[in-house]
Protein backbone atom coordinates (compact mmCIF):
# COMPACT_ATOMS: atom_id res chain seq x y z
CA UNK A 1 0.00 0.00 0.00
CA UNK A 2 2.07 3.01 -1.29
CA UNK A 3 -0.73 5.61 -1.39
CA UNK A 4 1.08 8.37 -0.07
CA UNK A 5 4.76 8.14 -0.41
CA UNK A 6 7.93 10.21 0.37
CA UNK A 7 10.50 9.57 -1.89
CA UNK A 8 13.51 10.86 0.45
CA UNK A 9 14.22 9.46 3.42
CA UNK A 10 16.72 11.88 4.76
CA UNK A 11 17.17 15.61 3.62
CA UNK A 12 20.04 17.88 5.47
CA UNK A 13 19.55 22.01 5.57
CA UNK A 14 21.79 24.74 7.01
CA UNK A 15 20.26 26.33 9.99
CA UNK A 16 18.27 29.40 8.69
CA UNK A 17 17.68 28.04 5.18
CA UNK A 18 14.49 26.62 3.77
CA UNK A 19 14.17 23.47 4.19
CA UNK A 20 11.17 22.11 1.49
CA UNK A 21 10.03 18.42 2.09
CA UNK A 22 8.56 16.67 -0.68
CA UNK A 23 5.20 14.17 -0.60
CA UNK A 24 3.32 12.44 -3.50
CA UNK A 25 0.02 10.55 -3.28
CA UNK A 26 -1.50 8.11 -6.07
CA UNK A 27 -5.40 7.93 -4.86
CA UNK A 28 -7.24 10.69 -6.22
CA UNK A 29 -10.02 10.24 -3.18
CA UNK A 30 -7.87 12.27 -0.83
CA UNK A 31 -9.11 15.52 -0.29
CA UNK A 32 -7.50 16.78 3.35
CA UNK A 33 -3.43 16.35 3.83
CA UNK A 34 -1.90 17.03 6.89
CA UNK A 35 2.18 16.94 8.02
CA UNK A 36 3.37 16.10 10.89
CA UNK A 37 6.47 16.26 12.88
CA UNK A 38 7.68 13.16 14.94
CA UNK A 39 10.74 12.74 17.64
CA UNK A 40 12.07 9.53 18.75
CA UNK A 41 10.02 7.73 21.12
CA UNK A 42 7.17 10.38 20.79
CA UNK A 43 3.49 10.43 19.19
CA UNK A 44 3.38 12.57 15.64
CA UNK A 45 2.65 16.10 16.77
CA UNK A 46 0.26 18.15 14.46
CA UNK A 47 2.19 20.79 12.35
CA UNK A 48 -0.29 22.08 9.65
CA UNK A 49 -2.83 20.60 6.78
CA UNK A 50 -4.45 21.49 3.58
CA UNK A 51 -8.08 20.93 2.16
CA UNK A 52 -8.39 20.16 -1.39
CA UNK A 53 -9.89 23.24 -2.32
CA UNK A 54 -6.95 24.94 -1.71
CA UNK A 55 -3.51 24.90 -3.17
CA UNK A 56 -1.26 26.99 -0.52
CA UNK A 57 -1.93 27.33 3.38
CA UNK A 58 0.43 29.06 6.02
CA UNK A 59 0.88 29.31 9.52
CA UNK A 60 3.94 30.88 10.79
CA UNK A 61 7.20 29.37 9.47
CA UNK A 62 5.37 26.80 7.88
CA UNK A 63 3.83 26.31 4.55
CA UNK A 64 2.22 23.62 2.81
CA UNK A 65 1.95 23.65 -0.96
CA UNK A 66 -1.10 21.57 -2.87
CA UNK A 67 -0.62 20.61 -6.72
CA UNK A 68 -3.65 18.36 -7.38
CA UNK A 69 -2.69 17.68 -11.01
CA UNK A 70 0.38 16.28 -9.81
CA UNK A 71 -0.64 14.45 -6.53
CA UNK A 72 1.90 16.33 -4.29
CA UNK A 73 2.35 18.53 -1.75
CA UNK A 74 5.19 20.10 -0.24
CA UNK A 75 6.07 21.19 3.07
CA UNK A 76 8.11 24.78 3.29
CA UNK A 77 9.78 25.57 6.33
CA UNK A 78 11.87 28.94 6.50
CA UNK A 79 13.91 29.69 8.54
CA UNK A 80 14.76 26.53 9.60
CA UNK A 81 16.00 25.93 13.09
CA UNK A 82 18.45 23.65 14.69
CA UNK A 83 14.39 22.53 16.87
CA UNK A 84 13.10 21.51 13.41
CA UNK A 85 15.34 18.41 13.59
CA UNK A 86 12.55 15.50 13.46
CA UNK A 87 11.27 13.04 11.00
CA UNK A 88 8.41 14.90 8.87
CA UNK A 89 5.38 12.74 7.85
CA UNK A 90 2.62 13.62 5.72
CA UNK A 91 -0.61 12.00 5.84
CA UNK A 92 -3.46 12.01 4.02
CA UNK A 93 -7.27 11.34 4.43
CA UNK A 94 -10.32 11.07 1.88
CA UNK A 95 -13.90 12.47 1.91
CA UNK A 96 -16.40 10.36 4.62
CA UNK A 97 -13.13 8.46 5.39
CA UNK A 98 -11.72 8.82 9.00
CA UNK A 99 -7.93 6.98 8.96
CA UNK A 100 -4.83 8.84 7.93
CA UNK A 101 -2.80 7.18 5.26
CA UNK A 102 0.85 7.89 6.16
CA UNK A 103 4.16 8.30 4.77
CA UNK A 104 7.27 6.40 5.19
CA UNK A 105 8.68 9.89 6.68
CA UNK A 106 11.46 12.08 6.01
CA UNK A 107 14.22 12.57 8.51
CA UNK A 108 15.04 16.21 8.57
CA UNK A 109 18.41 17.47 9.69
CA UNK A 110 19.06 21.40 10.83
CA UNK A 111 23.00 21.77 10.65
CA UNK A 112 24.12 24.64 12.81
CA UNK B 1 -2.97 23.06 25.52
CA UNK B 2 -4.77 20.23 26.13
CA UNK B 3 -3.26 17.09 24.71
CA UNK B 4 -3.73 13.12 24.59
CA UNK B 5 -2.25 11.01 27.10
CA UNK B 6 -1.71 7.15 26.89
CA UNK B 7 -0.88 4.73 29.61
CA UNK B 8 1.52 2.65 29.76
CA UNK B 9 4.29 4.27 28.20
CA UNK B 10 5.85 0.75 27.92
CA UNK B 11 4.42 -2.49 28.41
CA UNK B 12 6.12 -5.79 28.25
CA UNK B 13 3.78 -9.12 28.02
CA UNK B 14 4.02 -12.84 27.22
CA UNK B 15 2.86 -14.07 23.84
CA UNK B 16 -0.69 -15.19 24.36
CA UNK B 17 -1.41 -12.68 27.37
CA UNK B 18 -4.14 -10.04 26.97
CA UNK B 19 -3.35 -6.46 27.40
CA UNK B 20 -5.14 -3.26 27.39
CA UNK B 21 -3.55 0.19 26.37
CA UNK B 22 -5.24 3.14 27.47
CA UNK B 23 -6.13 6.46 26.36
CA UNK B 24 -7.37 10.03 27.38
CA UNK B 25 -8.72 12.15 24.47
CA UNK B 26 -8.74 15.85 24.32
CA UNK B 27 -11.83 16.22 26.41
CA UNK B 28 -14.11 18.10 23.37
CA UNK B 29 -13.08 15.36 20.55
CA UNK B 30 -15.43 13.17 19.54
CA UNK B 31 -13.76 10.94 17.17
CA UNK B 32 -11.30 8.44 18.70
CA UNK B 33 -8.39 6.59 16.81
CA UNK B 34 -6.01 3.95 17.56
CA UNK B 35 -2.65 3.74 15.18
CA UNK B 36 0.47 1.61 15.23
CA UNK B 37 4.26 1.85 14.20
CA UNK B 38 6.48 -1.22 13.79
CA UNK B 39 9.84 -0.59 14.07
CA UNK B 40 11.20 0.63 10.98
CA UNK B 41 7.91 0.87 9.18
CA UNK B 42 4.90 3.09 9.08
CA UNK B 43 2.34 4.34 11.04
CA UNK B 44 -0.61 2.50 10.44
CA UNK B 45 -4.07 3.17 10.88
CA UNK B 46 -6.05 0.87 13.22
CA UNK B 47 -9.64 2.10 14.02
CA UNK B 48 -11.73 4.80 14.54
CA UNK B 49 -14.32 5.32 16.88
CA UNK B 50 -17.38 7.61 17.02
CA UNK B 51 -20.28 7.77 18.98
CA UNK B 52 -19.49 4.82 21.19
CA UNK B 53 -19.18 2.93 17.79
CA UNK B 54 -16.11 1.52 15.72
CA UNK B 55 -16.76 3.70 12.33
CA UNK B 56 -14.07 2.06 10.29
CA UNK B 57 -11.36 -0.16 10.90
CA UNK B 58 -8.37 -1.55 9.03
CA UNK B 59 -7.59 -5.36 8.29
CA UNK B 60 -5.07 -5.06 11.02
CA UNK B 61 -7.63 -4.99 13.00
CA UNK B 62 -9.17 -8.43 13.45
CA UNK B 63 -10.92 -10.54 16.39
CA UNK B 64 -8.16 -10.01 18.58
CA UNK B 65 -8.79 -6.44 19.09
CA UNK B 66 -11.06 -4.30 20.45
CA UNK B 67 -11.61 -1.11 21.48
CA UNK B 68 -13.67 0.23 24.14
CA UNK B 69 -14.79 3.49 25.96
CA UNK B 70 -15.62 2.52 29.48
CA UNK B 71 -16.62 6.05 30.94
CA UNK B 72 -16.38 9.59 29.75
CA UNK B 73 -12.49 10.25 29.63
CA UNK B 74 -11.23 6.86 29.01
CA UNK B 75 -10.27 4.88 25.64
CA UNK B 76 -8.98 1.61 25.96
CA UNK B 77 -7.55 -1.19 23.09
CA UNK B 78 -7.63 -4.47 24.07
CA UNK B 79 -5.32 -7.16 22.27
CA UNK B 80 -6.64 -10.32 23.50
CA UNK B 81 -4.06 -13.09 22.69
CA UNK B 82 -0.50 -10.96 22.52
CA UNK B 83 1.47 -12.49 19.46
CA UNK B 84 5.08 -11.35 18.70
CA UNK B 85 3.97 -9.42 15.73
CA UNK B 86 1.96 -7.40 18.31
CA UNK B 87 5.04 -5.31 19.34
CA UNK B 88 5.36 -1.97 17.91
CA UNK B 89 4.77 1.95 19.46
CA UNK B 90 0.51 2.18 19.25
CA UNK B 91 -0.90 5.49 19.16
CA UNK B 92 -4.02 7.05 20.54
CA UNK B 93 -5.27 9.98 18.39
CA UNK B 94 -8.36 12.35 18.38
CA UNK B 95 -9.81 15.02 16.29
CA UNK B 96 -12.66 17.76 16.69
CA UNK B 97 -13.07 17.59 12.45
CA UNK B 98 -10.02 16.79 10.30
CA UNK B 99 -6.97 17.50 12.40
CA UNK B 100 -5.65 14.37 14.41
CA UNK B 101 -3.71 14.98 18.05
CA UNK B 102 -2.11 12.45 18.88
CA UNK B 103 -0.56 11.38 22.30
CA UNK B 104 3.05 9.85 22.74
CA UNK B 105 2.61 6.29 22.66
CA UNK B 106 2.59 2.95 24.46
CA UNK B 107 5.63 0.71 23.49
CA UNK B 108 4.88 -2.89 23.67
CA UNK B 109 7.09 -5.95 23.56
CA UNK B 110 5.69 -9.07 23.17
CA UNK B 111 8.14 -11.92 24.28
Amino acid sequence: DQQVKQNSPSLSVQEGRISILNCDYTNSMFDYFLWYKKYPAEGPTFLISISSIKDKNEDGRFTVFLNKSAKHLSLHIVPSQPGDSAVYFCAAKGFGNEKLTFGTGTRLTIIP
Amino acid sequence: EPEVTQTPSHQVTQMGQEVILRCVPISNHLYFYWYRQILGQKVEFLVSFYNNEISEKSEIFDDQFSVERPDGSNFTLKIRSTKLEDSAMYFCASSAVNEQFFGPGTRLTVL
